[in-house]
């Protein structure tokens, strides 16, 4: 099941960054935060994911609370492009199996 | 670098026929996993195969299986179909069974009619 609690919605301006929270209070603590975006049902693409520390690539950055119970995806020059589900998961440590929950659905405004 | 292929892109069956999908991993990947996404149930993980092996099973009934060839690509099978197995399979391969990112490819659109 999915451990993470995401808002359903949310909107975003365009050029502004955009701010996702994503709630994951039993978290173990050798578990991974992943996030994975989906587009129009394309198949969901891998943006970034963390342990403890905070993350950054091209695409993103992950901040995630000093207790781990909580993360922001953060990306920092929204673009229509940007519209999509947003998907918070707290990856096991056995497998390859993720739990999806319901996502975030991301508007991002003209 | 390719990415995850999968085939076919869409198909329609009737209920009761069986349908095969099949995906290649990325390049160097050894694990692929298999998902279901339904606008009612959302993304459910069905089986991941690594070495040939099936290493987890989600909660799906038994008309669902898979298997994983020897250069790593895979198919599912669903026999028996139901109108509720309508979805989008999504296949995702990484490069070992545990403790990596994997990564999807676009998916198989299954209409049962």
């Amino acid at each position: 099941d999915a451990k993470t609690t995401q808002p359903p919605s949310m909107d975003c301006a365009e050029g502004r960054a955009a701010n996702l929270p994503c709630n994951h209070s039993t978290i173990s603590g050798n578990e991974y935060v992943y996030w994975y975006r989906q587009i129009h049902s394309q198949g969901p693409q891998y943006i970034i994911h963390g342990l403890k520390n905070n993350e950054t690539n091209e695409m993103a950055s992950l901040i995630i609370t000093e207790d781990r119970k909580s993360s922001t995806l953060i990306l920092p020059h929204a673009t229509l492009r940007d519209t999509a589900v947003y998907y918070c998961i707290v990856r096991e440590n056995t497998g390859n199996q993720f739990y999806f929950g319901t996502g975030t659905s991301l508007t991002v405004i003209p | 670098k390719a990415g995850v292929t999968q085939t076919p892109r869409y198909l329609i069956k009737t209920r009761g026929q069986q349908v095969t999908l099949s995906c290649s991993p990325i390049s160097g990947h050894r694990s692929v996993s298999w998902y279901q996404q339904t606008p009612g149930q959302g993304l459910q993980f069905l089986f991941e195969y690594f070495s040939e092996t099936q290493r987890n099973k989600g909660n799906f009934p038994g008309r669902f299986s898979g298997r994983q060839f020897s250069n790593s690509r895979s198919e599912m099978n669903v026999s028996t179909l139901e109108l509720g197995d309508s979805a989008l399979y999504l296949c995702a391969s990484s490069l070992v069974s545990s403790g990596n990112t994997i990564y999807f490819g676009e998916g198989s659109w299954l209409t049962v009619v």
